[in-house]
């Protein structure tokens, strides 16, 4: 069974700071794997995917996440984060599963950015 | 602007009412979902549409029935509430299926 992990519930950064967002799948084959991003009161918005290729992809908003197969991880990473950027973000993985694209979610790191 | 609406934004409903979630968009894709989010548990599917006319099951969805008779709607029926069934509930789309590319801003049911 497909299932991720997203080890930080809540993460605290300063404005300008870096920022990284850990997450870790499980999957039987090569993920399809997803960022996405939930601001208060809001639906979720896809920030970036990985279907294949190149390992490091860009997504919008400044952020970028690199899947390393060896650690079963696809952590997202913006050099300088904005107060905007205060929201919470979703992991997920994707695989076939008889009819559709069954997508499962992590619980989520809710991100406070502090000026 | 293109996108999906959800309706109502929230709702209060007695356990055992009969209670449908409104969900349109008008971006023409072929593929919708719904998405039950509760702390702790992220988000999770509910039923979903590949295309007009044909619906599946996802992970969780005892207690909910979906239609799905032209692109643009895709109602979530719950038939008796139960007070597990308090959540917020989101609807979602894709152009191809795939994973879920928009969402609407959600509806928050409570059952009491």
């Amino acid at each position: 069974a497909q299932s991720v992990t997203q080890p930080d519930i809540h993460i605290t950064v300063s404005e300008g700071a870096s920022l990284e967002l850990r997450c870790n799948y499980s999957y039987g084959a090569t993920p399809y794997l997803f960022w996405y991003v939930q601001s208060p009161g809001q639906g979720l918005q896809l920030l970036l995917k990985y279907f294949s290729g190149d390992t490091l992809v860009q997504g919008i908003k400044g952020f970028e996440a690199e899947f390393k197969r060896s650690q079963s991880s696809f952590n997202l990473r913006k050099p300088s984060v904005h107060w905007s950027d205060a929201a919470e973000y979703f992991c997920a993985v994707g695989g076939n599963s008889g009819g559709y694209q069954k997508v499962t979610f992590g619980t989520g790191t809710k991100l406070q950015v502090i000026p | 602007i293109a996108g999906i609406t959800q309706a109502p934004t929230s709702q209060i409903l007695a356990a055992g009412r009969r209670m449908t979630l409104r969900c349109t968009q008008d971006m023409r894709h072929n593929a919708m979902y719904w998405y039950r989010q509760d702390l702790g548990l992220g988000l999770r599917l509910i039923h979903y549409s590949n295309t007009a006319g044909t619906t599946g099951k996802g992970e969780v969805p005892d207690g909910y029935s979906v239609s799905r008779a032209n692109t643009d709607d895709f109602p979530l029926t719950l038939a008796s509430a139960v007070p597990s069934q308090t959540s917020v509930y989101f609807c979602a789309s894709s152009r191809d299926g795939g994973q879920p590319q928009h969402f609407g801003d959600g509806t928050r049911l409570s059952i009491l």
